[in-house]
């Protein structure tokens, strides 16, 4: 399969336990973005990688969020002292090129369950 | 601020019949693009569309057509003769400017479910 890979794809945490999530986008993708989908609303941009260089990130993404790109490739987002808000779907999504010229594929999710 | 708003939250519909789900939108950008997605039960977004704000014309794939009027801000989606494979939440999406300075961000709308009945 030679989509946009995610790992999990769920967790079940306690609160204040720390979780991390993987992306692996689509080989020859130089964009990635991380979106958060909670139940009945639409996907929310949380941050976005340009090689690896990670270019902007939400207001969503508290403190204990950290999200990397290392060498441009697969990514990581992290999350440290877990909430129950934190509970959501994390979708990962890579294009070539910008939005407006390129194709933005997501993957199928990282779902995250805080108890 | 951006913002997109689907109006309809569901929509339940018999296999064959027409259905067209609304997308209204907000921007003070003059630059802007729009899109479609669908999210089928697995849950990945699928591409369905993308239409700058320069190009009003109105688009046909197959069965699926777009209608978009920027006079009220606004980019319908239509689904001609409906199957139960439609069944999915399709969303309505706006390109954004970030700080990065270029168009990389996407503003959703809460989706429409379609139901599709056999």
């Amino acid at each position: 399969d030679t989509g946009v890979s995610q790992n999990p794809r769920h967790k079940i945490t306690k609160r204040g336990q720390n979780v991390t999530f993987r992306c692996d986008p689509i080989s020859e993708h130089n964009r990635l973005y991380w979106y958060r989908q909670t139940l009945g609303q639409g996907p929310e941009f949380l941050t976005y990688f340009q090689n690896e260089a990670q270019l902007e990130k939400s207001r969503l993404l508290s403190d204990r969020f950290s999200a990397e790109r290392p060498k441009g490739s697969f990514s990581t987002l992290e999350i440290q002292r877990t909430e129950q808000g934190d509970s959501a779907m994390y979708l990962c999504a890579s294009s070539l090129g910008g939005l407006l010229t390129g194709e933005l594929f997501f993957g199928e999710g990282s779902r995250l369950t805080v108890l | 601020a951006q913002k997109v708003t689907q109006a309809q939250t569901e929509i339940s519909v018999v296999e064959k019949e027409d259905v067209t789900l609304d997308c209204v939108y907000e921007t003070r950008d003059t630059t802007y693009y729009l899109f479609w997605y669908k999210q089928p039960p697995s849950g990945e977004l699928v591409f369905l569309i993308r239409r700058n704000s320069f190009d009003e014309q109105n688009e046909i794939s197959g069965r699926y057509s777009w209608n978009f009027q920027k006079s009220t801000s606004s980019f319908n989606f239509t689904i001609t003769a409906s199957q139960v494979v439609d069944s999915a939440v399709y969303f309505c999406a706006l390109s954004e400017e970030g700080s990065g300075g270029s168009n990389y961000k996407l503003t959703f709308g809460k989706g429409t479910l379609l139901t599709v009945n056999p």
